[in-house]
């Protein structure tokens, strides 16, 4: 199986900050990579797929990058409703796999 | 609006039978692939299984391959997935999703809310 290492575990940020997550995947996934977001007792949300698209109604202080084994979730001006525990996944192999998760909170 | 709500989940002894619903509205049901995907208490994501739009198709991770079925109604909008000799380590939120295209890319666009699956004596 895929491994999908993300880094940091969890974060403090404060309102309007830049704030970076990364994932590391275990073999190269050619950019078959999706960013969720989990707010507190919801369902997950697709953010970006395809490691750089931004999946609609997304607002744009989201944005997703890398290739390869790395990739990175980004978020601009960070809001307090981006508290959540952010994942990412690979479909580039079967069994698909999750990131384990990064806590974000407000500093 | 898109909306997918499972239903069946509840406590369940080992080595016995669930099964559980998913029934959707909001988009045309037989044009999109489906994908049940679980979370253990407190723990991250796991994918379970996937069905194409006909439901010709299907996948499973191999923990639950030759236990777990997925299938659909198209008529009904409905998703199932029928669980056979659980285990423990199937106590998890079951959660229904939608594809984010038409074909099977495995990217979970929706979610429902999710139904708790026990697995305990």
């Amino acid at each position: 199986d895929i491994q999908m290492t993300q880094s940091p575990a969890s974060l403090s940020a404060s309102l309007g900050e830049t704030v970076t997550i990364e994932c590391l995947a275990s073999e190269d996934i050619y950019s078959n990579l999706a960013w969720y977001q989990q707010k507190p007792g919801k369902s997950p949300q697709l953010l970006i797929y395809y490691a750089n698209s931004l999946n609609d109604g997304v607002p744009s202080r989201f944005s997703g990058s890398g290739s390869g084994t790395q990739y990175s979730l980004k978020i601009n001006s960070l809001q307090s409703e981006d508290v959540s525990i952010y994942f990412c996944q690979q479909n580039y192999d079967s069994p698909y796999t999750f990131g384990a998760g990064t806590k974000l909170e407000l500093k | 609006e898109v909306q997918l709500v499972e239903s069946g989940g509840g406590l369940v002894q080992p080595g016995r039978s669930m099964k559980l619903s998913c029934a959707a509205s909001g988009f045309t049901f037989s044009s999109f692939p489906m994908a049940w995907v679980r979370q253990a208490p407190t723990k991250g994501l796991e994918w379970v299984a996937t069905i194409s739009t006909s439901g010709g198709s299907t996948y499973y991770r191999d923990s639950v391959k030759g236990r777990f079925t997925i299938s659909r109604d198209n008529a009904k909008s409905t998703l199932y997935l029928q669980m056979n000799s659980l285990r423990s380590e199937d106590t998890a939120t079951y959660y229904c999703t939608r594809d984010l295209a038409t074909r099977v890319s495995d990217w979970f666009a929706y979610w429902g809310q999710g139904t708790l699956v026990t697995v305990s004596s």
